[in-house]
């Protein structure tokens, strides 16, 4: 069945190292999203793509960088120039003529 | 600039009652208003939207009211459930983004809790 998944759903790191979030959708959306959420916020938007080869910055785009290289991926990493990187990331997408965003399961990044 | 704002952090109602959610907008460019629901660890799920150009949408136990000149938005969980315990998000859109799709804008999210 179609869906998006984020892989791992837990992740550990050390200060200063860059880590890559997965993000992989079967629903043939042409649009997918990268937000952050902290405790008691509501989501901001990272980074997002509207097709391949192509993607924009979002609201706290720094620190962080992706690609899309093939439709249904649109992996994150999380750069060592990130100041506050803990944090739940959530992966989103949504086809072209549609107001409502699917989410992923979302990856849970700790870092020390 | 907090565009979409959800004021009450957090909700507690008895199961069989009606939970009222609520949130405000700030930006009148805004059309169209999503509520997501999420459980700890998880996605959001998608749970109902409303468009401007309407005042009320229902589906099931769900209904989600728009006053545009008070710009301001509520949903009702009728009758609540314990299974209804999550954190709700409204979301707005209304910024089109490079190359066609729109910007959700999220409030910060509302506990709710529906006690047996």
């Amino acid at each position: 069945d179609g869906g998006i998944t984020q892989s791992p759903k837990y992740l550990f790191r050390k200060e200063g190292q860059n880590v890559t979030l997965s993000c992989e959708q079967n629903l043939n959306h042409d649009a997918m999203y990268w937000y952050r959420q902290d405790p008691g916020q509501g989501l901001r938007l990272i980074y997002y793509s509207q097709i391949v080869n192509d993607f924009q910055k979002g609201d706290i785009a720094e620190g962080y960088s992706v690609s899309r290289e093939k439709k249904e991926s649109f992996p994150l990493t999380v750069t060592s120039a990130q100041k506050n990187p803990t944090a739940f990331y959530l992966c989103a997408s949504t086809g072209r003529t549609s107001y409502e965003q699917y989410f992923g399961p979302g990856t849970r990044l700790t870092v020390t | 600039d907090q565009q979409v704002k959800q004021n009450s952090p957090s909700l507690s109602v008895q199961e069989g009652r009606i939970s009222i959610l609520n949130c405000d907008y700030t930006n009148s460019m805004f059309d169209y208003f999503l509520w997501y629901k999420k459980y700890p660890a998880e996605g959001p799920t998608f749970l109902i939207s409303i468009s401007s150009i309407k005042d009320k949408n229902e589906d099931g136990r769900f209904t989600v009211f728009l006053n545009k000149s008070a710009k301001h938005l509520s949903l009702h969980i009728v009758p609540s459930q314990p299974g209804d315990s999550a954190v709700y998000f409204c979301a707005a859109s209304g910024y089109p983004l490079q190359g066609g799709s729109e910007k959700l804008v999220f409030g910060k999210g509302t506990k709710l809790t529906v006690n047996p």
